[in-house]
This record gives structure tokens, C-alpha cells and sequence, in this order.
């Protein structure tokens, strides 16, 4: 099935600086890969996400890119905020097409 | 728009007694859900597959006839964790995708916090 792999596990970065996330997969079927946020005790939060006939997307300050032929997929987030520190999850859906796989997640944390 | 309750938000319950938990849409209709368990630190997990009107689709190693789940209408589903132990506590989370976006986007509940005695 399918295994998403994440890196950094922590990311500790200060206030203004860019922030990157690193994902890769292993299943190449998969075609939908979301980011979400999650603050502690909270619900994960869709920030941004993007499908495979595109190789980047852009929302303000955020980013993703996806690079098919390696099966990897990065967050950028550029001006960090100290309201941008949570855990950070990149998914992919399964060989069904349906649900997500979810890596270990990314906790970021931005200091001032 | 896109919401989606659950129910409750918090449970303690004593070992050998039974939980149910409710997943809801309330501003659109999901004919497909999600269950996942999330421990403390961790990743969020894929339990099951919910589909309205037909079986869950567990995953490998999901118990069925523990975590049963029902998907009786187009805005809710059901978890009930039977002969529930403390190895089982845990944050549930439900998630669903609205049948008439892109068949892709999950929006996710806020979470059941199960503590088993």
C-alpha cells in the first residue's frame, strides 16, 4: 500500500524566515496530495493541496510543489509567523483513490 | 461551508463497556467518510472507510468487530468502539468528502477524546 514518507519531524525556524517541508511517496497512482495544520487538541486544517497534472500551487505565503517522476512533494511557507507554529501533516491518497495516508508530521515552531 | 460535528467531544468510559461515536455533516452530504485514530504525538492513522448505504472497508490490522461503523444516512456516521480497554483511548476523528466537490478534499471533525478506565 501506500507509505508517505516526512521530513523534518521538527523544524524550528525564527519569525520572517521560509520554512520547508519534504514528502515523499510510494505508490505512483496516487494523484491528490493535501497539507493540513493541526494545533494542538484541534482538528487538522486543509492549507493547501495539489493534484498531479500540476507541478506547483501558490496561496499568499504558502506553497507546494510536486515533483511525479521522484514522487516527492514539498511545503514552502515563506514570512514565517509565530501563529504559523503547529504540526504539519503532507498525505496522499491510497491505492483505492479515496482515503489519505498521512505522514509523521512535521512540528514547526517559530520564534519571534 | 463544510463542516463537519462530532459527538461527543470528550468520553471516559469504564474497560469493558461500549462507545459510540457520531460523525456528521452539516452542511453537505457525504456519501463517503473517514475514521482515524490519533495517539498523542503521532500521525493520524486510517481506521476505516465509511460508505453510505454499504460495509466499512477496514484497514489492515482494524478490527471489524470492534470498531463497528454505521453509515445509515447521507450526514452521518457512527463509530461505536465495543469492550472497549485502555489501550484503545485515543483522539477519533472522523473526516468527509462532499459528493458534490472534487471527490478528493476531506474536511475533518473536531475530534472525540476517548480516555478508557
Amino acid at each position: 500500500g501506500e507509505n508517505v514518507e516526512q521530513h523534518p519531524s521538527t523544524l524550528s525556524v525564527q519569525e520572517g524566515d521560509s520554512a520547508v517541508i519534504k514528502c515523499t511517496y510510494s505508490d505512483s497512482a496516487s494523484n491528490y496530495f493535501p497539507w493540513y495544520k493541526q494545533e494542538l487538541g484541534k482538528r487538522p486544517q486543509l492549507i493547501i493541496d495539489i493534484r498531479s497534472n500540476v507541478g506547483e500551487k501558490k496561496d499568499q505565503r504558502i506553497a507546494v510543489t510536486l515533483n511525479k517522476t521522484a514522487k516527492h512533494f514539498s511545503l514552502h511557507i515563506t514570512e514565517t509567523q509565530p501563529e504559523d507554529s503547529a504540526v504539519y501533516f503532507c498525505a496522499a491518497t491510497n491505492q483505492a483513490g479515496t482515503a489519505l495516508i498521512f505522514g509523521k508530521g512535521t512540528t514547526l515552531s517559530v520564534s519571534s | 461551508g463544510a463542516v463537519v460535528s462530532q459527538h461527543p467531544s470528550w468520553v471516559i468510559c469504564k474497560s469493558g463497556t461500549s462507545v459510540k461515536i457520531e460523525c456528521r455533516s452539516l452542511d453537505f452530504q457525504a456519501t463517503t467518510m473517514f475514521w482515524y485514530r490519533q495517539f498523542p504525538k503521532q500521525s493520524l492513522m486510517l481506521m476505516a472507510t465509511s460508505n453510505e448505504g454499504s460495509k466499512a472497508t477496514y484497514e489492515q490490522g482494524v478490527e471489524k468487530d470492534k470498531f463497528l461503523i454505521n453509515h445509515a444516512s447521507l450526514t452521518l456516521s457512527t463509530l461505536t468502539v465495543t469492550s472497549a480497554h485502555p489501550e484503545d483511548s485515543s483522539f477519533y476523528i472522523c473526516s468527509a468528502i462532499p459528493t458534490s466537490g472534487t471527490g478528493e478534499t476531506q474536511y475533518f471533525g473536531p475530534g472525540t477524546r476517548l480516555l478508557v478506565l
